[in-house]
Formats: C-alpha cells, structure tokens, sequence
C-alpha cells in the first residue's frame, strides 16, 4: 500500500512554456503532499507543502508565481512550472501523507529539462 | 528548521567490505528516518527510530539512534552493488509535518 505516481517521468519542454507534472496517491487520501527539488548529486529541497483544498505553503526563496501548485483533491497535486527556462532543469519529487499513514511516501519522479 | 549533517559525502568501497553512514545534528531529533535512492527514482524509506539508544536490523543493514538523540548511523555488512545509491537522512521535527533532509552520502559499491 502507500503508493505514489508521478507523470509524466521525462519531460523536455522550450524555454518560456509551461509544465504540469501530477501527483497521485493511488491507494490512500493525501490530505498533505509536498514537493521536492533535486540537482544532480545534491539531496532534496523542499519547495512547497500542500493542504488539500487550500493554498500550498511555499518555502523560502521558492517563487509561487513561477511553481503553481493545486491540490485539488485527496489523491492528486499538481506542479506547475511557468515559462520555463533551462535554470529549472532539474528532478521533480513529489510525497504523499494521509490521516492514516505516519510518514510521507515518494514518487518516482519527474525529470523536466528546458532546453 | 532543524539541519542535518551526513558524512562521508561520498563512499566508494569494493563488494564485500563494510561501510558507516553518520548523520548528526545540533538540535534533538524527535524522530529520524533513513531512506535510499536510486538514480532517476524517488527515496524509498528503510526504517525510523523514535527512541535513544535505539537499534534496528533491515537484512545487512543496521541503524542506531544516539542516546541523546543527536546522532544516527547506518552501517552495512558486506555491501554488494545493489547497496549502491544515496542513503538519505530526515527528520519530520517536533511540528511532525515537513521533513528536512541532510546533505546525502552517495554509496558505490564496486563489484
């Protein structure tokens, strides 16, 4: 149980369009997801966490106009990433925690490369 | 926000030998997980300890929780390629909401 997905996996996209990447808790209501940044080698960055039905709680320095996230409902989160540019090139993490689960669980993650 | 140091950044060992990952902190942890990535992959948790002085198997692999709460390791017995990955440390903080992650190790085990 406690499983997350991520889509898409890869995504290339231009410099100055916008990505959506989806979280989805598929066997459990996420009452909270968070959102994570890697660079390659380095561990994770939390960007931003994210109540279900309410306006996500960004880190400091993490632009909210640049990176929208909506967590529409109990099983999914989205990140989107507006005109982008090659510095935002990087991993995509998104975790899930429910009412029931003690801990958060990971997605797979979503590499976005902005060329 | 509560920081978290790991040491060795980086590890390269030959199949078979031991290895210790150490994660430390100025602060108390409340709780402190461990978890393992693989490249182009999410973390995947191996296990939390809660209590001083605790200590937790997972096959080859050992965990221990400083007494003082401080301090954690995980060490393992004779590593093999699939060891290889970055072994990440966290804690969730007193709020029990957001985790904070330390800097990482990246372990290579050679076979």
């Amino acid at each position: 149980g406690a499983v997350v997905s991520q889509h898409p996996s890869r995504v290339i996209c231009k410099s100055g369009t916008s990505v959506k990447i989806e979280c989805r808790s598929l066997d459990f209501q996420a009452t909270t997801m968070f959102w994570y940044r890697q660079f390659p080698k380095k561990s994770l960055m939390l960007m931003a966490t994210s109540n279900e039905g309410s306006k996500a709680t960004y880190e400091q320095g993490v632009e909210k106009d640049k990176f929208l996230i909506n967590h529409a409902s109990l099983t999914l989160s989205t990140l989107t990433v507006t005109s982008a540019h090659p510095e935002d090139s990087s991993f995509y993490i998104c975790s899930a925690r429910g009412q029931v689960q003690s801990g958060q669980y990971f997605g797979p993650g979503t590499r976005l490369t902005v060329t | 926000t509560q920081l978290l140091e790991q040491s060795p950044q980086f590890l390269s060992i030959q199949e078979g030998e031991n290895l210790t990952v150490y994660c430390n902190s100025s602060s108390v942890f409340s709780s402190l997980q461990w978890y393992r990535q693989e490249p182009g992959e999410g973390p995947v948790l191996l296990v939390t300890v809660v209590t001083g002085g605790e200590v937790k198997k997972l096959k080859r692999l050992t965990f221990q929780f400083g007494d003082a709460r401080k301090d954690s390791s995980l060490h393992i017995t004779a590593a093999q390629p699939g060891d290889t990955g970055l072994y990440l440390c966290a804690t969730s903080g007193a709020a029990g909401n957001k985790l904070t992650f330390g800097g990482g190790t990246r372990v290579l085990v050679k076979p």
